[in-house]
């Protein structure tokens, strides 16, 4: 089944350490790919994305995510997190079957940090 | 740039009562918006895709007779929650694409709370 999945329902980590969050699709063709964040009282808002090219994904905050053809995943990477980041984090997938129209979001994953 | 507003963001109704949710891209037009739902400590699921101008496409399972979607112009669609219910106390979040320079990429509003007593 067409699904998008991130494993991980709740992390916590120490300000300053690194963080990845995992997610993985199941689509037969490469669907566009996105990383949302939601913090409290705001909106979504676009971390990253990717279509096409370099599978390496610079965002925004310092995030960046790498796409992995082989494994179907698109995990979501900072290399030292600040405090502000505690927030509700989506993966999000454009399938071709929807023409790139429609996102399908993972369950999200709630990222806690400790000072 | 590419900032999405809702309004109201937070309601309270009585059940039976009708709700209108009215979702504005500020600074660029729309070609297409979307309305989802998100439950408590759940994702968002996509209810319904309005274009302006024409009717809009809902997702299996969305009553499009309960939920009134319309897209009146490039820069604003409205969600009427009719004849609401307490079940459907919700989250509902709006996005808008932008057909121009970044016609693949959804812009979010703040979404709105829906309490039906």
């Amino acid at each position: 089944a067409q699904s998008v999945t991130q494993p991980d329902i709740h992390i916590t980590v120490s300000e300053g350490a690194s963080l990845e969050l995992r997610c993985n699709y199941s689509y037969g063709a490469t669907p566009y790919l996105f990383w949302y964040v939601q913090s409290p009282g705001q909106g979504l808002q676009l971390l990253l994305k990717y279509f096409s090219g370099d599978t390496l994904v610079q965002g925004i905050k310092g995030f960046e995510a790498e796409f992995k053809r082989s494994q179907s995943s698109f995990n979501l990477r900072k290399p030292s997190v600040h405090w502000s980041d505690a927030a509700e984090y989506f993966c999000a997938v454009a399938p071709l079957s929807g023409g790139y129209n429609k996102l399908i979001f993972g369950a999200g994953t709630r990222l806690a940090v400790h000072p | 740039g590419a900032v999405v507003s809702q309004h109201p963001s937070r309601v309270i109704c009585k059940s039976g009562t009708s709700v209108k949710i009215e979702c504005r891209s500020l600074d660029f037009q729309a070609t297409t918006m979307f309305w989802y739902r998100q439950f408590p400590k759940q994702s968002l699921m996509l209810m319904a895709t309005s274009n302006e101008g024409s009717k809009a496409t809902y997702e299996q399972g969305v009553e499009k007779d309960k939920f009134l979607i319309n897209h009146a112009s490039l820069t604003l669609s409205t969600l009427t929650v009719t004849s609401a219910h307490p079940e459907d106390s919700s989250f509902y979040i709006c996005s808008a694409r932008w057909g121009g320079r970044d016609p693949d990429t959804q812009y979010f509003g703040p979404g709105t709370r829906l309490t039906v007593l």
